[in-house]
C-alpha cells in the first residue's frame, strides 16, 4: 500500500518548457487535488478533482491543466512554463471533502 | 473567501519549554485539522476536531477548537526536538476544499 505517489521527484524546466506531473493514489479515494507550496505562502490549491472524469479550478489556476481520466490518477500539466512556477507541488488524495487529506512527498520543480 | 491566520509565523524554543500556536478566522468551519510538515515531506494529519469547544489531545500536544467554530489552538508540553516542523491547520466548511493556513515554522533546540 504505497499510499500517494509523485512522480517526478525534481525537475528542471526551461521558461516556456511543457511538463506533466503524475500523482497516484491506491486508496480508491474520490477526491484529489493539487498544491504549489511557496516559502511564507503556504498550500495554496491549484486544481481538484471530485471524481473520475471530473475537474474544477482552485485558488491560483492559471498556467496550469489537470486530468483525471483515472481514478487512481490526478495529472497536473503546465504547457509554458514560468518562472514563477518555479515551487514544491504537492499532491494530496481523501475519501471525501472534509476529510483527512493524504499527500505525496512532493515534486521540486525549477523554471530558469 | 475564508482565511485562516496562523500565529506566531516562527517559533524557536529551547527543549523542554512549554508553546501554544494559534489559528484564527473570521468564518465558521465546521471542522479544522492539524498537520505536522517535516522538511522534504508532506503534511501528515495531527488531529481534526469537530465541536465547538473540544479540547483533544495527542501525548504531549494538546488541540482546542473555539467555542464558536472560529479559531483554534495546539499547545505543546516539554518540547522535544523531535516536535521541530511546520504546523498547518485546514479548516473545513461542508464539501468545500480544504483552506490551509501559512503555517507556523517551530524549531525545538536541544
Amino acid at each position: 500500500n504505497a499510499g500517494v505517489t509523485q512522480t517526478p521527484k525534481f525537475r528542471v524546466l526551461k521558461t516556456g518548457q511543457s511538463m506533466t506531473l503524475l500523482c497516484a493514489q491506491d486508496m480508491n479515494h474520490e477526491y484529489m487535488y493539487w498544491y504549489r507550496q511557496d516559502p511564507g505562502m503556504g498550500l495554496r490549491l491549484i486544481h481538484y478533482s471530485v471524481g473520475e472524469g471530473t475537474t474544477a479550478k482552485g485558488e491560483v489556476p492559471d498556467g496550469y491543466n489537470v486530468s483525471r481520466l483515472k481514478k487512481q490518477n490526478f495529472l497536473l500539466g503546465l504547457e509554458s512554463a514560468a518562472p514563477s512556477q518555479t515551487s514544491v507541488y504537492f499532491c494530496a488524495s481523501t475519501r471525501s471533502g472534509p476529510a483527512e487529506q493524504f499527500f505525496g512527498p512532493g515534486t521540486r520543480l525549477t523554471v530558469l | 473567501t475564508q482565511l485562516l491566520e496562523q500565529s506566531p509565523q516562527f517559533l524557536s524554543i529551547q527543549e523542554g519549554e512549554n508553546l501554544t500556536v494559534y489559528c484564527n478566522s473570521s468564518s465558521v468551519f465546521s471542522s479544522l485539522q492539524w498537520y505536522r510538515q517535516e522538511p522534504g515531506e508532506g503534511p501528515v494529519l495531527l488531529v481534526t476536531v469537530v465541536t465547538g469547544g473540544e479540547v483533544k489531545k495527542l501525548k504531549r500536544l494538546t488541540f482546542q477548537f473555539g467555542d464558536a467554530r472560529k479559531d483554534s489552538s495546539l499547545h505543546i508540553t516539554a518540547a522535544q526536538p523531535g516536535d521541530t516542523g511546520l504546523y498547518l491547520c485546514a479548516g473545513s466548511s461542508g464539501n468545500t476544499p480544504l483552506v490551509f493556513g501559512k503555517g507556523t515554522r517551530l524549531s525545538v533546540i536541544a
